[in-house]
């Protein structure tokens, strides 16, 4: 069974920084393309990041391009999210999700999210 | 950069009516790179529909999708108690990937 455990939210000063991560079980993260998507309190879903299956090429969105950066542990399955500079419109929970295995953009599974709160 | 809008943005129904959500996008979405989402509240979003109208794994048939280019709809045939959610079309076509910003499904 496809499992992704996000952790590492809290609350964060703007300007700072935070990293997050997400533990897959199931199967191997490194065979699929992952991304985090976001979603502001009340508000819809915003892609944030994808990261390949081999590694070798990261996307990322406009509006934290420069400021975070995506990265995996093959070794441990996990998948991690390096936020800096952060701003207070980047409160939102961050979802990890599993590409599915032909379109790598397309988020088949998805984890129970961890909350980021950026606020003085 | 595709900006796809769904409408309605809410739409009040009753159990075993049919929904019918509309998504359109600002321009054509390559090989009908469309797909559909649910989210109940407090939950992640589900994947439904891919490819403008394959269902997911275990996704029932009162759910279908349809359409091609920048019009997509999805369709819930006779709703059920537990299909009242927020609905979100996304293309996975081209950078940067989009969603929709959602259609409410709610209680009549």
């Amino acid at each position: 069974e496809v499992q992704l455990l996000e952790s590492g939210g809290d609350l964060v000063q703007p300007g700072g920084s935070l990293r997050l991560s997400c533990a897959a079980s199931g199967f191997s993260s490194s065979s699929y393309a992952m991304s985090w998507v976001r979603q502001a309190p009340g508000k819809g879903l915003e892609w944030v990041s994808t990261i390949s299956a081999s590694g070798g090429s990261t996307h990322y969105a406009d509006s934290v391009k420069g400021r975070f950066t995506i990265s995996r542990d093959k070794s441990k399955n996990t998948l991690y999210l390096q936020m800096s500079s952060l701003r207070v419109e980047d409160t939102a929970v961050y979802y990890c999700a599993k590409g599915h295995n032909t379109y790598g953009f397309l988020f088949e599974y998805w984890g129970q999210g961890t909350l980021v709160t950026v606020s003085s | 950069e595709i900006v796809l809008t769904q409408s309605p943005g809410t739409l009040s129904l009753s159990p075993g009516e049919r929904a019918t959500l509309s998504c359109r996008a600002s321009q054509s979405v390559s090989s009908s790179y469309l797909a559909w989402y649910q989210q109940k509240p407090g939950q992640a979003p589900k994947l439904l529909i891919y490819g403008a109208s394959s269902r997911a794994t275990g996704i029932p048939d009162r759910f279908s999708g349809s359409g091609s280019g920048t019009d997509f709809t999805l369709t819930i045939s006779r709703l059920e108690p537990k299909d009242f959610a927020v609905y979100y079309c996304q293309h996975y076509g081209n950078s940067p990937w989009t969603f929709g910003q959602g259609t409410k499904v709610e209680i009549k």
